[in-house]
């Protein structure tokens, strides 16, 4: 199992452009989760998946939009990217239950000049 | 008030030596608790969960208080290898499956 995978690893975009982040997880799992991760700030919830055809927001959504049309797949959109978005972006996937934790993707280095 | 508190160190320790860290949590209807660890500029990986009975897996051993509201985790005998960030993570279910994540508690263990 190649658990939970990310692409790009990495991109550089210059203020405006658009790109989408591809997560995709061979466990089954219910859940899926984009975080971004910036220094001294810990991992934020941007979006999160309940199930296929499902999404909605955590708790810094504005400038990212998400869609889960398939299972084993979650995509982060940026539509038009902004140096405040320069950040690591990780995905994580879970079950459902309280006691289940999660696994996360190796994660993406965006840059917005 | 952030969901979960922790020391951002860094704890610089000398190899063989003992250290830990706690965290704290806020909310106390918290359901799970684990430990990650994470590696500069890789992702978060599950180091342990953590039980109210406390439990162990080799050099580590994490505690949990749910009246005092804090987790603590115990390494011993550090190697240069645990040198990384390690983070405090809490679940509770709500209408989804959410985890809240500390900041971070970096050790470095030097030869």
């Amino acid at each position: 199992n190649a658990g939970v995978t990310q692409t790009p690893k990495f991109r550089v975009l210059k203020t405006g452009q658009s790109m989408t982040l591809l997560c995709a997880q061979d466990m089954n799992h219910e859940y899926m989760y984009w975080y971004r991760q910036d220094p001294g700030m810990g991992l934020r919830l941007i979006h999160y998946s309940v199930g296929e055809g499902t999404t909605a927001k955590g708790e810094v959504p504005d400038g990212y939009n998400v869609s889960r049309l398939k299972k084993q797949n979650f995509l982060l959109g940026l539509e038009s990217a902004a140096p405040s978005q320069t950040s690591v972006y990780f995905c994580a996937s879970s079950y459902w239950g309280a006691t289940d934790t999660q696994y996360f993707g190796p994660g993406t280095r965006l840059t917005v000049l | 008030r952030k969901e979960v508190e922790q020391d951002p160190g860094p704890f610089n320790v000398p190899e063989g030596a003992t250290v830990a860290f706690n965290c704290t949590y806020s909310n106390s209807a918290s359901q799970s608790f684990f430990w990650y660890r994470q590696d500069c500029r890789k992702e978060p990986k599950l180091l342990m969960s953590v039980y109210s009975s406390g439990n162990e897996d080799g050099r580590f051993t994490a505690q949990l208080n749910r009246a005092s509201q804090y987790i603590s985790l115990l390494i011993r005998d550090s190697k240069l290898s645990d040198s990384a960030t390690y983070l405090c993570v809490v679940n509770r279910v709500t209408n989804f499956n959410k985890f809240y994540f500390g900041s971070g508690t970096k050790l470095n263990v030097k030869p």
